[in-house]
């Protein structure tokens, strides 16, 4: 089975601060995750994604994270935060052979001018 | 517009009224999901069809809900009797069959909104 545990349901960063999101996940199989982004009142988009090949994925809009399998962490990364990053932020995990995503609680970051 | 869209984007009804939502997904992936995200949660997996057989169902969804999709291409969520506790976020997504089965990766569309009154 998996889970996944997002520390943290509201950040606040300063425009330009480092931004750190934290994920933790839980799978008897090797994983695969993925981080989504929602804005509101929409759907999901996929930041990034792990597939077992490199341990650090970049995505898009400047993101990046590292999978750890020691910490089974997948904690998402951005060097400088922008005002346009606020928004909702969703970790998940998946499976090989499995198709559903199980989801994280979701973190909502906020970007202080 | 080609990625995966949902009709209607926003639906009020009132306690015990029936609705009805569709999702068209992405042109040629078989794989089609639906989620249901309350506030301040993230998406939970409800029901998952490959073409048009519906292969899994979550035990969160009660007898009340029923998915179809015809023909393996459109796909509808139908909620009977609503209840205020269908107050949610329904969320579509599909994903393409890949030679190797690595892992699916979902494109999700932009969501039906549900407030049961």
């Amino acid at each position: 089975a998996q889970s996944v545990t997002q520390l943290g349901s509201h950040v606040s960063v300063s425009e330009g601060a480092l931004v750190l999101l934290r994920c933790n996940y839980s799978s008897s199989v090797p994983p695969y995750l993925f981080w989504y982004v929602q804005y509101p009142n929409q759907g999901l988009q996929l930041l990034l994604k792990y597939t077992s090949a490199a341990t650090l994925v970049k995505g898009i809009n400047g993101f990046e994270a590292e999978f750890k399998k020691s910490e089974t962490s997948f904690h998402l990364t951005k060097p400088s935060a922008h005002m346009s990053d606020a928004a909702e932020y969703f970790c998940a995990v998946s499976a090989s052979g499995t198709y559903k995503y199980i989801f994280g609680t979701g973190t909502r970051l906020k970007v202080l001018a | 517009d080609t990625g995966v869209s949902q009709n209607p984007r926003h639906k009020i009804t009132k306690r015990g009224q029936n609705v009805t939502f569709r999702c068209d997904p992405i042109s040629e992936h078989n794989r089609l999901y639906w989620y249901r995200q309350t506030l301040g949660q993230g998406p939970e997996f409800l029901t998952y069809f490959q073409n048009e057989a519906q292969l899994e169902k979550s035990r969160l969804l009660s007898d009340r809900f029923s998915a179809e999709r015809p023909k393996g291409s459109f796909s509808t969520l139908e909620i009977q009797r609503t209840e205020q506790g269908d107050s949610a976020m329904y969320l579509c997504a599909s994903s393409p069959r890949v030679k190797r089965e690595i892992y699916n990766e979902q494109f999700f569309g932009p969501g039906t909104r549900l407030t049961v009154l």
